[in-house]
This record gives structure tokens, C-alpha cells and sequence, in this order.
């Protein structure tokens, strides 16, 4: 299995801004993934990250508003940009192991005000 | 939209008690996989069942996965505090994985 660090682990931010959300895996991955989850809900994918090349996004999802970096196979962030209090939620990095299962990392919890 | 059903959304256990939970699909799934978040935790892997009628066990915890592959439940027998949380079951969309919409179980002591 992977280990999997997420920064920060928690933030407060002011609507306007933007936050990035560090990911960083102990092994080297072909694809990262990042997740959404708002409380009490399922996760919804937001973008699928691969080394080299754009992320792929989920319907409802753009890159003005989520931008992704992926710099090398270990790492990767999230921008949540122009911040609202409807972006309030938890945001998890995840990656997919050779048998398919996948492993989180310990979640960003941003609030909004 | 999600691809696998999950219900019931919430599920109240005495503890001591058994208790399942479902995952249905319209379509025949190459495998599904269940997870599970505690409060303020994140989702860990639990298990991925493969083969029609495949049944694993985990201690309390039996996973089976439906002869046509469409369906697959989680049962717990004699409830602890411990198993307090969100299962969820997930089953592969191509490359991604879509989760289904989760229950989420508390325990009475």
C-alpha cells in the first residue's frame, strides 16, 4: 500500500482567495486522483492527474477553478481558486495501486467564510 | 451520476447486533471494492471481491459479490463500537472508481 501526506490538513479561508493542497506519495504512481467530499456525502472525482500532461477533469469541474500541478511522479497539487463558502468541504488526493485498489491520503478540510 | 446503488443510507445497530448493507448495479461489474471511513477519517480500503459469487471474510466482516455480478453486500455480525462509520462500495468506470452514495453506521452500546 502507498503512504500518502496531504498539506495542510486543515484551513480557514476568506471567499476571494485561493488555496493550494499539497499531495506527496511514497512511491512513484502513474496516476493521481482528487477527490471532493462535502459533509456527509460520498466522493465525487474532481480531476485525474498523470505526470507530464494535463489533468483530466469531471464533469462540472474546470481548470480555471481547480488547477492542477503534477511535477513528477511522487507529487502533486490542487488550487481551489476564487474561493466560496459552497467550496467548503473536505478534499482527499488518492492513487490507484497495480491491483486497482485505492489508497487517501488523510484529507484537506477547508471552511470558507 | 453514480454507478453503484448503496442502501440504506444510515443504518442504527444495538450493539451485539448483525446488520448488511447492499451495493446494486444495473450493469455487470468487472469487480467491486468497499471501504470504509471512520468519523473524520478518511476512506480505507477494505476488500475487492472479483469473481461471481465470490464470499471473503475479515473477522466479523463477510463480503459477498452477486453470481451475476451486479450486486454485492457487506455484513457485519455482533456490532461493535468499533465499526462505527461510513461503508462505502465502489466499483471501476475505466480507469476511475465511482462510489456509491455510502451508509453510514452508528452503534447504540
Amino acid at each position: 500500500s502507498a503512504v500518502i501526506s496531504q498539506k495542510p490538513s486543515r484551513d480557514i479561508c476568506q471567499r476571494g482567495t485561493s488555496l493550494t493542497i499539497q499531495c506527496q506519495v511514497d512511491s512513484q504512481v502513474t496516476m493521481m486522483f482528487w477527490y471532493r467530499q462535502q459533509p456527509g456525502q460520498s466522493l465525487t472525482l474532481i480531476a485525474t492527474a498523470n505526470q507530464g500532461s494535463e489533468a483530466t477533469y469531471e464533469s462540472g469541474f474546470v481548470i480555471d477553478k481547480f488547477p492542477i500541478s503534477r511535477p513528477n511522479l511522487t507529487f502533486s497539487t490542487l488550487t481551489v481558486s476564487n474561493m466560496s463558502p459552497e467550496d467548503s468541504s473536505i478534499y482527499l488526493c488518492s492513487v490507484r495501486s497495480d491491483f486497482y485498489e485505492q489508497y487517501f491520503g488523510p484529507g484537506t478540510r477547508l471552511t470558507v467564510t | 451520476g453514480q454507478q453503484v446503488m448503496q442502501i440504506p443510507q444510515y443504518q442504527h445497530v444495538q450493539e451485539g447486533e448483525d446488520f448488511t448493507t447492499y451495493c446494486n448495479s444495473s450493469t455487470t461489474l468487472s469487480n467491486i471494492q468497499w471501504y470504509k471511513q471512520r468519523p473524520g477519517g478518511h476512506p480505507v480500503f477494505l476488500i475487492q471481491l472479483v469473481k461471481s459469487g465470490e464470499v471473503k471474510k475479515q473477522k466479523r466482516l463477510t463480503f459477498q459479490f452477486g453470481e451475476a455480478k451486479k450486486n454485492s453486500s457487506l455484513h457485519i455480525t455482533a456490532t461493535q463500537t468499533t465499526d462505527v462509520g461510513t461503508y462505502f462500495c465502489a466499483a471501476p468506470v475505466g480507469y476511475k472508481l465511482s462510489f456509491g452514495a455510502g451508509t453510514t453506521v452508528t452503534v447504540r452500546a
